[in-house]
């Protein structure tokens, strides 16, 4: 069965600072993609970035990016340069078979 | 813009009610979703469409059942509402393959079930 593991309940990060949030997945499929999905406060979730697993290059949109270390499926998420409006849930999922698999969710704060 | 919208943002009801909550999309994608949202559990699939009038099962779709007449609507169905269906419920649809592409969210409904 595929799963997808985010161990960090809690964030939290410095305006201007740089926060990776982690996850792990396991599956045995050899075609996949993961995605981090990110859920402001009362606001609809959005697509932060998306990896294709066949990939080696990682992914990168502006400030986030990726690391992504597939032996040891991990799929980390790096923001840099964070600012207040980058405080929101972050969910970490994967896509396989017929379905997108979610983590928990890592909430992350930003302080001025 | 892809825009999918949910029929109320938040909804009170009482125990052993029928509780419909409508989902629309504007962008003609085939694959629609019903997910439920817990703290510390994540989003959990509880039923999908990928074409008009077909649905399949996800992981919890116990207590619920769903109906998509229409390529633009989905709707989700609780047939008896109990208290642990108190829940947020997220919309959202896709082009494509399941797996591969983004998911286009909607603002979701905060369901309380008294």
């Amino acid at each position: 069965a595929q799963t997808v593991t985010q161990s960090q309940p809690e964030m939290s990060v410095q305006e201007a600072e740089t926060v990776t949030l982690s996850c792990t997945y396991d599956t045995s499929e050899s075609d996949y993609y993961l995605f981090w999905y990110k859920q402001p406060p009362s606001r609809q979730m959005i697509l932060v970035i998306r990896q294709e697993a066949y990939k080696q290059q990682n992914a990168t949109e502006n400030r986030f990016s990726v690391n992504f270390q597939k032996a040891a499926k991990s799929f980390s998420l790096k923001i840099s340069d964070s600012q207040l409006g980058d405080a929101a849930m972050y969910f970490c999922a994967g896509g396989w078979a017929d379905k997108l698999i979610f983590g928990t969710g890592t909430r992350l704060q930003v302080f001025p | 813009d892809v825009k999918v919208t949910q029929s109320s943002r938040y909804l009170v009801k009482r125990t052993g009610e029928k509780v419909f909550l409508e989902c629309v999309q504007d962008m003609d994608h085939e694959n629609m979703f019903w997910y439920r949202q817990d703290p510390g559990l994540g989003l959990r699939l509880i039923y999908f469409s990928y074409d008009v009038k077909m649905k399949e099962k996800g992981d919890i779709p116990e207590g619920y059942s769903v109906s998509r007449e229409k390529k633009e609507r989905f709707s989700l169905i609780l047939e008896s509402a109990s208290t642990n269906q108190t829940s947020m419920y997220l919309c959202a649809s896709s082009e494509g393959t399941v797996f591969s592409y983004e998911q286009y969210f909607g603002p979701g409904t905060r369901l309380t079930v008294t």
